[in-house]
């Protein structure tokens, strides 16, 4: 069965800075990765996908995640963090075959100093 | 386009009372349709999905079920609910195997 951990409960950063969102996933094949954002209220939206290819994926807002399988990771990157980015995030994984469940992980909640 | 319409945003219901959330999806047909809970701070708890009508998986023993009537129509229902059904309930929808899951804005469930 597939499983996904976010470490970090809660970040905070400055605005302008660099972030990276932790995913780490337990899968025994490629599964397919998820990346979603959570306003406060709000229902979810997806930020990015990975199915395969190209391990570098874009997304909307800015937002980018790299798929790496030796370190069975999806983190998601954003170069200069806006204050609007502040929201909770969630990793989610699929399996390529034999449910239609997806595993999301406990989510990290992103604050943004001004 | 495809849309999800879930309702009401909130509701307030007393302790043993009956329940009932509705979630429809416009634009698709045979879509994989799920039922999600969010304590507060906390990570999304699958409730039940569904692949077909009629047909329900139930992930979680609970004061819960849900039906789907209709092709595009997913309900969550409780006959008595309890303190502990309160939190934000998501409903979500997908197309094939693969694709991305996409939500609704979540009903606010408080019980009293």
């Amino acid at each position: 069965a597939q499983s996904v951990t976010q470490p970090d409960i809660h970040i905070t950063v400055s605005e302008g800075v660099s972030l990276e969102l932790r995913c780490n996933y337990s899968y025994g094949a490629t599964p397919y990765l998820f990346w979603y954002v959570q306003s406060p209220g709000q229902g979810l939206q997806l930020l990015l996908k990975y199915f395969s290819g190209d391990t570098l994926v874009q997304g909307i807002k800015g937002f980018e995640a790299e798929f790496k399988r030796s370190q069975s990771s999806f983190n998601l990157r954003k170069p200069s963090v806006h204050w609007s980015d502040a929201a909770e995030y969630f990793c989610a994984v699929g399996a390529t075959s034999g449910t239609y469940k997806y595993i999301f992980g406990t989510g990290t909640r992103l604050k943004v100093l001004a | 386009s495809q849309t999800i319409h879930q309702w009401p945003a909130t509701l307030v219901q007393p302790v043993g009372s009956p329940l009932s959330l509705e979630c429809t999806v416009e634009g698709t047909s045979n879509p994989n349709l799920y039922w999600y809970r969010q304590a507060a701070g906390r990570g999304l708890q699958l409730l039940f999905y569904s692949v077909g009508i009629g047909q329900i998986s139930s992930e979680v023993p609970q004061n819960l079920s849900a039906s789907r009537p209709q092709d595009r129509q997913f309900i969550l229902s409780s006959k008595k609910l309890l303190l502990s059904d309160s939190g934000f309930y998501l409903c979500a929808w997908k197309q094939g195997a693969g694709q991305p899951q996409h939500f609704g804005d979540g009903t606010r469930l408080s019980i009293l």
